[in-house]
């Protein structure tokens, strides 16, 4: 099982208050990481797709950076608003072997932003 | 519209029955995925099918079966094998490996 986990679990900030959640993951034999907002009664969108080391992507106030050497990408808010509140979540395909195109998903950070 | 569409939203059924959630999409994506959710936990997959005619299992396929017989539809079955089948099912489809994936909305199995 390639293990993808995410910290941290929770997170309550500020409105206005610049955040930033990780992923970290053991290999680099992926096809690309995914990052995703899942809000409340919807269904998860992807915020990010990420496939070179190094790669950067950015989406209004949300950022993102890939590092595959050391097996961690960050996701940034900046400013955050309450609007922004939902779980957040990283995920991996498998590049090769066996598991060739799974998707694995890590459990997730749960942002909170108050008013 | 183009899009992913699982159905039916709600599911209940007794104990001991079979039972098989619809997850069918018109984006012409090779791709289709399936996982669960339990309170306070991540997405695990439990099967996943990179083309049509063929599938893998993922992390906690015990007591579940698939099929794809139709680029798509896959459709996924909860037998009564399967011991905790109260859960949150959502079913995903991608087109290539470095493309994003799209979920449907998801069906909340009960079993009582």
């Amino acid at each position: 099982i390639l293990n993808v986990e995410q910290s941290p679990q929770s997170l309550h900030v500020q409105e206005g208050d610049s955040t930033n959640f990780t992923c970290s993951f053991p290999s680099s034999n992926f096809y690309a990481l995914h990052w995703y907002r899942w809000e409340t009664a919807k269904s998860p969108e992807a915020l990010f797709v990420m496939t070179l080391n190094g790669d950067e992507k950015k989406k209004g106030r949300i950022s993102a950076t890939l590092n595959t050497k050391e097996g961690y990408s960050y996701l940034y808010i900046k400013g955050s608003q309450p609007e922004d509140s939902a779980t957040y979540l990283c995920a991996l395909i498998n590049a090769g072997g066996t598991s060739y195109g799974k998707l694995t998903f890590g459990q997730g950070t749960i942002l909170t932003v108050h008013p | 519209d183009g899009g992913i569409t699982q159905s039916p939203k709600y599911l209940f059924r007794k104990e001991g029955q079979n039972v098989t959630l619809s997850c069918e999409q018109n984006l012409n994506h090779d791709a289709m995925y399936w996982y669960r959710q339990d309170p306070g936990q991540g997405l695990r997959l439990i099967y996943y099918s990179q083309i049509v005619n063929d599938f893998q299992k993922g992390d906690i396929a015990e007591g579940y079966s698939v099929s794809r017989e139709k680029k798509e539809s896959f459709p996924l079955t909860v037998t009564s094998a399967q011991k905790n089948p109260t859960a949150f099912y959502l079913c995903a489809s991608s087109w290539q490996q470095n493309t994003e994936a799209f979920f449907g909305q998801g069906t909340r199995l009960t079993v009582v």
